[in-house]
């Protein structure tokens, strides 16, 4: 099956920085890449999503880059605010489902 | 649209009871619903894939027999937590996807469901 790898476990970035997070997997059938945040106590919800035909998909200040060959995609965030701070899952699999990585939890700094 | 609610969003229970924790998709039809289980601090964990009129599918190392899971229609799949213990206490997370998302692989998450069992 599949299996995600997710680092760092804790990323702290002053405000107005970018922050920068990596995910590795190891199922090449993968196809599908989405991105969650989570605020404590509540579900995730989706802030972008690649799949394994694209590159790369830029959203405002939410971007996401796939590099199918090494099979790892990175979220990358800037102009870091306040409300960014949560626990971003990655994700990877396909119409099976999905396999999530361990989280990192993003703190701004004000 | 593409909203999934879950029912209840908590409850606490006595162990060696049964819990049901339905999960309903209330602007579309889903065909697949999966069940996750999140401990404090832990990412999600799948735990069982849900297809509407057939038998459920088990990730490893989930007890089939504990953790019940019925789709009986496509807006509604239940999970049923029976004889729950201690360690049975999570966050348990349903999502739904729909064919009619085209080619989109999305699932769409439930509020989640707060198990204490005592």
């Amino acid at each position: 099956g599949e299996n995600v790898e997710q680092h760092p476990s804790t990323l702290s970035v002053q405000e107005g920085d970018s922050a920068v997070i990596k995910c590795t997997y190891s199922d090449s059938a993968s196809n599908y890449f989405p991105w969650y945040k989570q605020e404590l106590g509540k579900r995730p919800q989706l802030i972008i999503d690649i799949r394994s035909n694209v590159g790369e998909k830029k959203d405002q200040r939410i971007a996401v880059t796939l590099n199918k060959t090494a099979k790892h995609f990175s979220l990358h965030i800037t102009e870091t605010q306040p409300e960014d701070s949560a626990v971003y899952f990655c994700a990877g699999g396909g119409a099976d489902g999905l396999t999530f990585g361990k989280g990192t939890h993003l703190i701004i700094q004000p | 649209g593409a909203v999934v609610s879950q029912h209840p969003s908590w409850v606490i229970c006595k162990s060696g009871t049964s819990v049901k924790i339905e999960c309903r998709s209330l602007d579309f039809q889903a065909t697949t619903m999966f069940w996750y289980r999140q401990f404090p601090k832990q990412s999600l964990m799948l735990m069982a894939t849900s297809n509407e009129g057939s038998k459920a599918t088990y990730e490893q190392g989930v007890e089939k027999d504990k953790f019940l899971i019925n789709h009986a229609s496509l807006t509604l799949s239940t999970l049923t937590v029976t004889s729950a213990h201690p360690e049975d206490s999570s966050f348990y997370i349903c999502s739904a996807r729909s064919p009619g998302q085209g080619a989109s692989n999305e699932q769409f998450f439930g509020p989640g469901t707060r198990l204490t069992v005592l």
